[in-house]
């Protein structure tokens, strides 16, 4: 079974303030996908990024990095020097090769104020 | 517009009517999605189609619960003898391919409130 926990249920941050999002997965398989996705209020999940298995590099995009760590089965997500517009529900999901459904945490509401 | 169109956005029905929700996937995209978010949840996957057939319905959770997509594009979801359990908002995602190819892109969701 495929499960991923989110166990930030709302954090609150004053902007330029960082926020470490926490997503810590179970799988048994050792191919597996990595997703994380944004949900503002409009209600539309946004992808930010993916990253398989074997792909253990940390990646940096604009003020954004996740931080990947099989060993601790764990896929964090950090937003530097937050800014209002951040403000949504992250979601964190896991997939498998070859397999067609995402199964998402059950996500972090994030609140940054001006 | 270019992204994924959900109609209607809004649906309040009663205990026991038939529900149609559409979905309008990106063109080209092959790749198309169900999923429902109940409030404070993630979103839970429904079915799967791969151009007109449905590869993967294992997430429907009951007869009640119907997906077509007959030209490969446009894909109604079609819930029967509707109950308050059914109440949640309906996402629809259509991708190139698979899922874990490449990302998906939602539309907004069509709100669902059976009374």
């Amino acid at each position: 079974a495929q499960k991923v926990t989110q166990a930030q249920t709302e954090i609150s941050v004053v902007e330029k303030e960082d926020v470490t999002l926490d997503c810590v997965y179970e799988t048994r398989d050792t191919t597996y996908y990595l997703f994380w996705y944004k949900q503002p209020p409009s209600g539309e999940l946004v992808f930010l990024i993916r990253r398989n298995s074997f792909d253990e590099q940390n990646e940096i995009s604009g003020r954004y990095s996740w931080n990947f760590q099989k060993s601790t089965s764990s896929f964090n997500f950090t937003i530097t020097a937050s800014q209002v517009v951040d403000s949504a529900v992250y979601f964190c999901a896991l997939s498998f090769s070859g397999y067609s459904t995402l199964t998402f945490g059950k996500g972090t509401m994030l609140l940054v104020s001006p | 517009g270019a992204g994924v169109s959900q109609t209607p956005s809004n649906k309040v029905t009663e205990k026991g009517k038939y529900v149609e929700l559409r979905c309008d996937p990106i063109s080209g995209h092959t790749a198309l999605y169900w999923y429902r978010q109940s409030l404070g949840q993630g979103p839970e996957f429904l079915i799967y189609f791969q151009g007109t057939g449905a590869a993967d319905d294992s997430g429907l959770p009951n007869d009640r619960f119907f997906a077509v997509r007959p030209e490969g594009s446009v894909s109604t979801l079609k819930i029967q003898r509707t109950e308050r359990g059914d109440s949640a908002v309906y996402l629809c995602a259509s991708s190139f391919s698979g899922p874990n190819t490449g990302e998906l892109f939602f539309g907004e969701g069509s709100r669902l409130t059976v009374l």
